[in-house]
């Protein structure tokens, strides 16, 4: 099962930040939280991982919780070509794989 | 181009055929992943190999046999399909060896499989 909790589905207006939410109060101390969006008829496409610390790439930030138990995807402006499934995935230790959930639907309205 | 390219893209095929997935990658990684992605439902772990060995096998019935000749290339043979098996079907490789979640995954586009 995965062990990560989202919102079913989110809506944003283009060119505005959108803060996708995510819960994983059993992380272990060295899970790394993982998140990958995937849009229409294409694979899962990786987006940011982390550790501990914040961590910002050209397609996101990642802000997670001082106690690892939450962290948020932060993407700056939003666009017509960020709609898409985001998931937050912690890695399986046990199956030594990525378990997804369904996931978060971000709709980005113009 | 994600760096893993699956052939085909799309897939009809009837309950009695035989027919395979291919699944290629040239990114140096050393694990691939066969994963099912049904209509409604999230992306389910079929198999796992490492360094060609195979590490999972998640329950999967046997009318769906992988096989992975070396590390860049995977393939899924299918056989006797039920129409329930129709989804996308998605293959992914990563450096991962021993676990942790350090590296990520790169994923094909799939390929869309319908049983008829």
């Amino acid at each position: 099962d995965a062990k990560t909790t989202q919102p079913n589905s989110m809506e944003s207006n283009e060119e505005e930040p959108v803060h996708l939410p995510c819960n994983h109060s059993t992380i272990s101390g060295t899970d790394y939280i993982h998140w990958y969006r995937q849009l229409p008829s294409q694979g899962p496409e990786y987006v940011i991982h982390g550790l501990t610390s914040n961590v910002n790439n050209r397609m996101a930030s990642l802000a997670i919780a001082e106690d690892r138990k939450s962290s948020t995807l932060i993407l700056h402006r939003a666009t017509l070509r960020d709609a898409a499934v985001y998931y937050c995935i912690l890695y399986d230790n046990y199956g030594q794989n990525f378990v997804f959930g369904p996931g978060t639907r971000l709709s980005v309205l113009p | 181009e994600t760096g893993v390219t699956q052939t085909p893209r799309h897939l009809v095929m009837g309950m009695t055929n035989k027919k395979s997935l291919k699944c290629e990658q040239h990114l140096g990684h050393n694990a691939m992943y066969w994963y099912k992605q049904s209509a409604k439902k999230p992306l389910e772990l079929m198999f796992v190999y490492n360094f060609k060995e195979q590490t999972e096998n998640n329950s999967v019935p046997s009318r769906f046999s992988p096989e992975c000749p070396n590390s860049s290339h995977l393939f899924l043979h299918l056989h006797t399909l039920q129409p329930e098996d129709s989804a996308l079907y998605l293959c992914a490789s990563s450096q991962e060896v021993a676990g942790q979640g350090l590296f990520g995954y790169t994923f094909g586009s799939g390929t869309r499989l319908t049983i008829v």
